[in-house]
């Protein structure tokens, strides 16, 4: 199965950008990457994925390396409210039978 | 309504009880899933279902029983578990396709 490599901790200041790298080196050509986040204990959150073009939404930008092998999200002005573990993913399989392969995580901490 | 709910929040049980998770979502999605998740780990996959059968078993030991009644419930019988497998059990849904909607999760103590 892919594997996903992540840093175990990252601190970041209040109002700046919070860069999270993912290390997928063994990804294939038709699996995405997915990032969540959990917040103490409770569900995992969805926050983006990608193939291989770069992605935006209102959360978060992802940045996927031209060989696919690394990616980092983007939180461009973190809150305490993004206070949180982060995982990248790997999601294999096809319709109906997708599995999302989870990374380590990466244990975020918003600093005032 | 974009919400996956999971009752019991928190269930305590002996290792000779019997005891199932319960999980509803009401947003038509037809893959629903069960994670497993230790303290300090990432979720470990358990079960998907699609179109209420069951596609995916991750060599899951057999004193997990799931149970898709309908498109909208997904169940985890247990019987017979170890202290070991006190874990956050979470469920999951999506189409089957994108995302995945996560619930709040059971906290399970085996004693």
């Amino acid at each position: 199965d892919a594997k996903t490599t992540q840093p175990t901790s990252m601190d970041c200041a209040e109002g700046r950008a919070a860069n999270l790298p993912c290390n997928h080196s063994t990804i294939s050509g038709n699996e995405y990457v997915y990032w969540y986040r959990q917040i103490h204990s409770q569900g995992p959150q969805y926050i983006i994925h990608g193939l291989k073009n770069n992605e935006t939404n209102e959360m978060a930008s992802l940045i996927i390396t031209e060989d696919r092998k690394s990616s980092t999200l983007i939180l461009p002005h973190a809150t305490l409210r993004d206070t949180a573990v982060y995982y990248c993913i790997v999601r294999k399989g096809f319709s109906g039978t997708y599995k999302y392969i989870f990374g380590t995580g990466t244990r975020l901490k918003v600093l005032a | 309504d974009t919400e996956v709910t999971q009752t019991p929040k928190h269930l305590v049980m002996g290792m000779t009880n019997k005891k199932s998770l319960k999980c509803e979502q009401h947003m038509g999605h037809r893959a629903m899933y069960w994670y497993k998740q230790k303290a300090k780990k990432p979720p470990e996959l358990m079960f998907v279902y699609s179109y209420e059968k069951l596609s995916i078993n991750e060599s899951v030991p057999s004193r997990f029983s799931p149970e898709c009644p309908n498109s909208s419930l997904l169940n985890l019988h247990l019987h017979a578990l170890q202290p070991e497998d006190s874990a956050l059990y979470l469920c999951a849904s999506s189409r089957p396709g994108p995302e995945q909607y996560f619930g709040p999760g059971t906290r399970l103590t085996v004693t």
